[in-house]
């Protein structure tokens, strides 16, 4: 029973284009959500997150989208370049210091 | 400050044997975690600690056991190796406002 889903488990985009990862969950409890980017053979690198007291958190070219009724949150990656091909891992906590992820969205941004 | 290390990076075991994974940390935090990452799981917590000398199960913690004698380090043991371990171990340290810091992972195969 996955608390945190992503259902995609690959996107590509084109370079210059918007990339949108969505990621759902069902655990009520989870106040606090996070966007991680992994490459080969490295761990994954905290990328942005948000709140559930905001709906909306950006940091350059990355902004996090919280709809906290339907459970749903989206990265949104503007514009796309070639450097952001990895695989993107959504988490929640519920306060703890405990963080579920979700199974992962490869990226792949053609040049 | 190389931040969150994992020894070794790879290995090889058969079925029944024992290995210990060390993970080294030093940005002085109090929480560390052994993460598993498997395909279309994302990665799921297996054990974790609140500090020197505490350690509590994760989501999949048979098989393994962990140590953290000294506050940097956070020892995980497999004591009889089976072929469902076979994974990539990520370890982690929290940086509260600035999110978990990952090592570079463990390729483990057991053969």
């Amino acid at each position: 029973d996955q608390q945190v889903k992503q259902n995609s488990p690959s996107l590509s985009v084109q370079e210059g284009r918007i990339s949108i990862l969505n990621c759902d969950y069902t655990n009520s409890m989870f106040d606090y959500f996070l966007w991680y980017k992994k490459y080969p053979a490295e761990g994954p690198t905290f990328l942005i997150s948000i709140s559930s007291i905001k709906d909306k958190n950006e940091d350059g070219r990355f902004t996090v989208f919280l709809n906290k009724s339907a459970k749903h949150l989206s990265l949104h990656i503007v514009p796309s370049q070639p450097g952001d091909s990895a695989v993107y891992f959504c988490a929640a906590s519920d306060g703890g210091n405990k963080l579920v992820f979700g199974a992962g969205t490869i990226l792949r941004v053609k040049s | 400050n190389a931040g969150v290390t994992q020894t070794p990076k790879f290995r090889v075991l058969k079925t029944g044997q024992s290995m210990t994974l060390l993970c080294a940390q030093d940005m002085n935090h109090e929480y560390m975690y052994w993460y598993r990452q498997d395909p279309g799981m994302g990665l799921r917590l297996i054990h974790y600690s609140v500090g020197e000398g505490t350690t509590a199960k994760g989501e999949v913690p048979d098989g393994y056991n962990v140590s953290r004698l000294k506050k940097q380090n956070f020892l995980l043991g497999l004591e009889s190796a089976a072929p469902s371990q076979t994974s990539v171990y990520f370890c982690a340290a929290d940086g509260a406002a600035g999110g978990v810091f990952f090592g570079p992972g463990t390729r483990l195969t057991v053969l």
